[in-house]
């Protein structure tokens, strides 16, 4: 079935960059997305890449897809206090439709000075 | 702005009692859905429905119930709470059609039974 596995925590300095990792079992997922949830808000879009690309960047994010192993990574360059959320990388299973996705656990990201 | 508004952010409700969480959506999409996002687990699909009336199961719909009498409007019931739907309660739309089309959410129900 698919599943998308990622770490759940992840502590970095302010100003360093941040890599949040990613791993899916459903090889013909089309597209792939990072949401960001501050504490006690929904779900911010904020990236997603089409599963014929193997980089996207925007502005201080870098996402990763490497197809071949099904890893997906997040990089956030000059991480600043404002970063420090939860990270959910989904993806669009190809039994889905509907734009269904299938979410993992969340990378709880915590900035410090 | 898309805007997804569900309607109570905070309820606290007693063992059995029926519960409903509102949903609205103002950009006429078509797709809706509801999530329970719960600690370690991440996000889960309770239902979701692609047109008024229509809906389908999710991942762990057991216990819960929906209603889209309105494009606009996507309600989770659940007909007897229970001290395991503690959790918060995510409500997405999306544009119809097939994968592609962004997943807009509310900002959330912090549900407690007790």
């Amino acid at each position: 079935g698919e599943d998308v596995e990622q770490s759940l925590f992840l502590s970095v300095r302010e100003g360093d960059s941040s890599v949040i990792n990613c791993t899916y079992t459903d090889s013909s997922s089309t597209y792939l997305y990072w949401y960001k949830q501050e504490p006690g808000a929904g779900l911010q879009l904020l990236t997603y890449i089409f599963s014929n690309m193997d980089m996207k960047q925007d502005q201080r994010l870098t996402v990763l897809l490497n197809k071949k192993d099904k890893h997906l990574s997040l990089r956030i360059a000059d991480t600043q206090t404002g970063d420090s959320a939860i990270y959910f990388c989904a993806e669009t299973p190809s039994s889905g439709g509907y734009n269904k996705l299938i979410f993992g656990a969340g990378t709880r990201l915590a900035v410090h000075p | 702005d898309v805007k997804v508004t569900q309607s109570s952010r905070y309820l606290v409700k007693r063992t059995g009692e029926k519960v409903f969480l509102e949903c609205v959506q103002d950009m006429d999409h078509e797709n809706m859905f509801w999530y329970r996002q719960d600690p370690g687990l991440g996000l889960r699909l309770i239902y979701f429905s692609y047109d008024v009336k229509m809906k389908e199961k999710g991942d762990i719909p057991e216990g819960y119930s929906v209603s889209r009498e309105k494009k606009e409007r996507f309600s989770l019931i659940l007909e007897s709470a229970s001290t395991n739907q503690t959790s918060m309660y995510l409500c997405a739309s999306s544009e119809g059609g097939s994968s592609g089309n962004t997943i807009y959410f509310g900002e959330g129900s912090w549900l407690t039974v007790v």
